[in-house]
């Protein structure tokens, strides 16, 4: 089965401090992408960042990065100097390619909030 | 347009009308997507639309479920005999080909809610 957890239902940070965000995922496929959305109450999804499998750097976005760890199926989500406009239900997802097909899978979300 | 745009945003329909939702996405984009959100969990992918090819429907929960995208632009996702559990938040995203590359623009969903 092709799962995304995310066990960390939700969050609070102080502004202008660091926070992860976890997320752990199941598949068996060996190429994949992997990917961090944020839902603000808009309700729009907004990528924030991205990460192909097979690349082992870091992807880095401003002051989003993550920490691939592929071995360990994890794929942790960091926001430094945090700001009130990152409160948001943030969601990690992962991308099956099949058949000329392609599909998100997506963890049930993390709600962060930022505190002034 | 600028963006994908979702009408109408919010539905509210009586147990066993039919509901039709719009999704106009970004111009030139040639993959379109559907996806439900229920009340406190992630989203579910529906169907996937990719230029002329034929849908991957495969996330279609039941019949009572069609979507169709004319032209290659505009789609829109028809419930038929809407049950309480199709209560949710129904988005829209379309992307340039594949969304592996660059990810997809989301619309801002259409909440429906059945009573």
């Amino acid at each position: 089965a092709q799962t995304v957890t995310q066990s960390q239902p939700e969050m609070s940070v102080q502004e202008a401090e660091t926070v992860t965000l976890s997320c752990t995922y199941d598949t068996s496929e060996s190429n994949y992408y992997l990917f961090w959305y944020k839902q603000p109450p808009s309700r729009q999804m907004i990528l924030v960042i991205r990460q192909e499998a097979y690349k082992q750097q870091n992807a880095t976005e401003n002051r989003f990065s993550v920490n691939f760890q592929k071995a360990a199926k994890s794929f942790s989500l960091k926001i430094s100097d945090s700001q009130l406009g990152d409160t948001a239900m943030y969601f990690c997802a992962f991308m099956i390619t099949q058949g000329g097909s392609e599909k998100l899978v997506f963890g049930k979300g993390t709600k962060l909030t930022v505190n002034p | 347009g600028a963006g994908v745009s979702q009408s109408p945003s919010n539905k509210v329909t009586e147990k066993g009308k039919d509901v039709e939702l719009r999704c106009d996405p970004i111009s030139g984009h040639t993959a379109l997507y559907w996806y439900r959100q229920s009340l406190g969990q992630g989203l579910e992918f529906l169907i996937y639309f990719q230029g002329n090819s034929a849908p991957d429907k495969s996330g279609l929960p039941s019949d009572r479920f069609s979507a169709e995208r004319t032209g290659g632009s505009v789609s829109t996702l028809t419930i038929q005999r809407t049950q309480q559990e199709d209560s949710a938040v129904y988005l829209c995203a379309s992307s340039l080909q594949f969304g592996r590359y660059s990810g997809y623009t989301f619309g801002s969903g259409t909440r429906l809610t059945v009573v």
